[in-house]
Formats: C-alpha cells, sequence, structure tokens
C-alpha cells in the first residue's frame, strides 16, 4: 500500500471551507484514497473515498489530481463540531493479504 | 441497527493478567481488524481475519492472540506477555478490499 503524509496540524475558520491536503506520491493505479477522521476517543469514521474522479457526498469533497500524487480534502463550511483528526489512506482492494495502514493524520481546529 | 460492538468500554488489568476484548459485527462482513492506538499517536495493525477460522499478525502482534470462530466475532485476548497493554483498542471490519468501519474502541488500562 502506497505511503500517504499530511501536514500534523491546521486550523479553520468556522462557516469557512476546510481544506486537508495529502500527499500520496507512490499510489499505484488501482489503489483507492480513503478518508476517515476521528473525534477524541471515538472510533474513525468514513467520510469519502475515490479513485480518479473527483466524488462528493454530504460530508465532504475529494480533489484527486491527474497524476494522482496528491489529493484534498474539502469540508465546505466547517463547523465547531469538524474539529478531529483526519487521516488519508491508500487503500488496495484486492482479496489477499490486506491492511489498512493508517498514520498520524491531520489534527484540524475549527475556530469560532 | 447495523454496526461493530465492542465491549467493555473501560478495562482495567492488574499485572500478569490476561484480559479479553469483545468485538461483535452484524454487518455480515468476511474481514475483521484489530488496532491499537496509544496517545497522540495513529492506528498500528494488531492482528486481521480475512475469514472464518483465519487470521493474521499485523504489524505488533506480538502479546497478542485472537481467534475467528464465527463471522461476527473477532475477539482479542492482551496476554501478560504484552508489557505494555495500556492503550485505546478499535475493532474494525469490512468486505475485503472495500470501505472499512470501526467500532466505538476499548479503553485498557493496567492497574
Amino acid at each position: 500500500d502506497a505511503k500517504t503524509t499530511q501536514p500534523p496540524s491546521m486550523d479553520c475558520a468556522e462557516g469557512r471551507a476546510a481544506n486537508l491536503p495529502c500527499n500520496h506520491s507512490t499510489i499505484s493505479g488501482n489503489e483507492y484514497v480513503y478518508w476517515y477522521r476521528q473525534i477524541h476517543s471515538q472510533g474513525p469514521q468514513y467520510i469519502i473515498h475515490g479513485l480518479k474522479n473527483n466524488e462528493t457526498n454530504e460530508m465532504a469533497s475529494l480533489i484527486i489530481t491527474e497524476d494522482r500524487k496528491s489529493s484534498t480534502l474539502i469540508l465546505p463550511h466547517a463547523t465547531l463540531r469538524d474539529t478531529a483528526v483526519y487521516y488519508c489512506i491508500a487503500v488496495l482492494p484486492t482479496s489477499g493479504t490486506y491492511k489498512y495502514i493508517f498514520g498520524t493524520g491531520t489534527r484540524l481546529k475549527v475556530l469560532a | 441497527d447495523g454496526g461493530i460492538t465492542q465491549s467493555p468500554k473501560y478495562l482495567f488489568r492488574k499485572e500478569g493478567q490476561n484480559v479479553t476484548l469483545s468485538c461483535e459485527q452484524n454487518l455480515n462482513h468476511d474481514a475483521m481488524y484489530w488496532y491499537r492506538q496509544d496517545p497522540g499517536q495513529g492506528l498500528r495493525l494488531i492482528y486481521y481475519s480475512q475469514i472464518v477460522n483465519d487470521f493474521q499478525k499485523g504489524d505488533i502482534a506480538e502479546g497478542y492472540s485472537v481467534s475467528r470462530e464465527k463471522k461476527e466475532s473477532f475477539p482479542l485476548t492482551v496476554t501478560s506477555a504484552q508489557k505494555n497493554p495500556t492503550a485505546f483498542y478499535l475493532c474494525a471490519s469490512s468486505i475485503p478490499g472495500n470501505t472499512i468501519y470501526f467500532g466505538e474502541g476499548s479503553w485498557l488500562t493496567v492497574v
């Protein structure tokens, strides 16, 4: 699985868009980019995932560069409840030996 | 509701004791996982299982054991051989190669 790199922390003003970057320069053609977030002392929550195309759901948007070496998670109107650690991981969907590898993520703090 | 249930939420272990953390899922997922998280750190994989009666060691399996006798259940035993067991433990499940879903976690403290 490809290694991902994220900034350790970011701040965002409430109501503004939060843009969280992720570098995955070694990603292979079949690896998906997944995003999760973890609020303190809870299990990580799935947000969104994508392969090549940009994706949007009710929680966020995912922008993947054309070369797929990086991506950005966008929370369009950040609220205080979005304060959490956000993880970007690369996932190869095979049926064999398979595991998700989580790094230390980005700690997003939404400021009132 | 479908989901992953971990119990207990908080557990205290005395030195030299084995303890077992429960994980049950009703999502009909084949794959299940156990992760450990230390304060301020990311998640590290302990064990994972792709199918019933089969499991593989993750990156930090020493001092832990698991079983997978039923599709719905994947209990983790923290043995006395685990010298630093105080941590937050997370169970997860997925269709192999698909979105992984997590339980709410269990806190284990050595007293």
